[in-house]
């Protein structure tokens, strides 16, 4: 059984430029949600894709989209990148309704200079 | 408004001793509560989990103790070692919700040999 892997691991970008970080969810899991976690500071809820449509938000801009693919893998993307975005973007893969944890990939380090 | 409030930021204790972690929450129609465990460069690894049935979850060194109506959680590592030094976030969420966890701000342990 795989874990949920997260590429890429470290990003550097550039204010105003866009985004795309990519997840592969644990085998059996039909839902990811994406958190990003500041230093110091527990993860934030982005949102969530179930069915590859969006089940649910976080208070992020539209500026932050998703997608997620048949095989239940996701996409972030974040567009027209702020100093402010520079964070741990984490991927966390789950069963729909099991009403049980994640299991969180290692996350993708963006910085934003 | 922060949903789940963590204390204390951080924790320093001997190896053997008992390292208690405390959280309190405002909304109760969290259902689900549980702890995380973060090691430096790693997502969070899921510890423990309670539901507000019961006051008290026990697996191995971790017990979560659960008040209802104090509204609190803590989390008591028993016999703590240095390999537990990591921070630890607790979370609350609404199950039949699409399952967005709220984390507090975290709490980084040290245990010192």
């Amino acid at each position: 059984e795989t874990g949920v892997t997260q590429s890429p691991t470290h990003l550097i970008k550039t204010r105003g430029q866009q985004v795309t970080l990519r997840c592969s969810s644990q085998s059996g899991h039909n839902t990811v949600s994406w958190y990003q976690q500041a230093l110091g500071q527990g993860p934030q809820f982005i949102f969530q894709y179930y069915r590859e449509e969006e089940n649910g938000r976080g208070n992020f801009p539209p500026r932050f989209s998703g997608l997620q693919f048949p095989n239940y893998s996701s996409e972030l993307n974040v567009n027209a990148l702020e100093l402010d975005d520079s964070a741990l973007y984490l991927c966390a893969s789950s069963l729909a309704r099991s009403g049980g944890g994640y299991t969180f990939g290692s996350g993708t380090r963006l910085t934003v200079v | 408004q922060q949903q789940v409030k963590q204390s204390p930021q951080s924790l320093i204790v001997q190896k053997g001793g008992i390292s208690i972690i405390n959280c309190a929450y405002e909304n109760t129609a969290f259902d689900y509560f549980p702890w995380y465990q973060q090691f430096p460069g790693k997502g969070p690894a899921l510890l423990i989990a309670i539901r507000p049935d019961v006051s008290e979850k026990k697996e191995g060194r971790f017990t979560i103790s659960f008040n209802k109506s104090a509204k609190q959680f803590s989390l008591h590592i028993m016999d703590s070692q240095p390999g537990d030094s990591a921070t630890y976030f607790c979370a609350a969420s609404i199950r039949h919700n699409f399952n967005k966890f709220y984390f507090g701000s975290g709490t980084k342990l040290n245990v010192k040999p």
